[in-house]
């Protein structure tokens, strides 16, 4: 079975710094894929990144990147220069191959960016 | 991008009354469709998995006989909870993927729909 850990239950960084979004996964797969989503208050869930297991260069997707780490099984989420609109719900998945390719997501860090 | 939409985007009930929502793809044909629940101040769970034509995949602990799904065509999932309880008030998000596209099965998330059991 697959499994996402998010330590952080809430982080605070100031405008234009960069913060870090941990995230840990355990999977069986020998393949994988693992996604990071933005859920503002609004509900919608905003896809931000991927990164394949085989992928040779962490995900980059402005200011978006993936930290992956593959031998430790995690792979973090940077924000570089961050800004107001930021401030949501941040979750962490994993693609699910025993429910048809679902996203088992982990608990979800909220981030708070201050002026 | 793939757009997924969802009706209603919220909705106050009665208890005891069923209560269906609608997720369509608008811009594609959807093979598998995902329902996910999500109470306040936590993460989204998997309910089900629908693709068309087929019956749906209930995850562990999920009322089949209560939450009714149909997947009739390629661009329309249906969510039928069915007499409602207060307990089931959360936030329903549907999801589609098109198997096989681009390098993983990404998905495209609806907007979710807000139910509110009164």
């Amino acid at each position: 079975a697959q499994k996402i850990t998010q330590t952080q239950p809430g982080m605070f960084v100031q405008e234009k710094e960069a913060v870090t979004l941990d995230c840990t996964y355990d999977t069986s797969d020998p393949s994988y894929g693992l996604f990071w989503y933005k859920q503002p208050s609004s509900g919608e869930m905003i896809f931000l990144i991927y990164q394949g297991s085989y992928d040779q260069q962490n995900a980059t997707e402005g200011r978006y990147s993936l930290n992956f780490q593959k031998a430790r099984k995690s792979a973090n989420l940077v924000i570089s220069a961050s800004q107001l609109g930021d401030s949501a719900m941040y979750f962490c998945a994993i693609l699910n191959s025993n429910s048809g390719y679902a996203l088992n997501f982990g608990k979800g860090t909220s981030l708070l960016v201050t002026p | 991008g793939a757009v997924v939409s969802q009706h209603p985007s919220w909705v106050i009930c009665k208890s005891g009354t069923s209560v269906k929502i609608e997720c369509r793809s608008l811009d594609f044909q959807a093979t598998t469709m995902f329902w996910y629940r999500q109470f306040p101040k936590q993460s989204l769970m998997l309910m089900a998995t629908s693709n068309e034509g087929s019956k749906a995949t209930y995850e562990q602990g999920v009322e089949k006989d209560k939450f009714l799904i149909n997947h009739a065509s390629l661009t329309l999932s249906t969510l039928t909870v069915t007499s409602a309880h207060p307990e089931d008030s959360s936030f329903y998000i549907c999801s589609a993927t098109i198997a096989g596209a681009g390098s993983y099965n990404e998905q495209f998330f609806g907007p979710g729909t807000r139910l509110t059991v009164l």
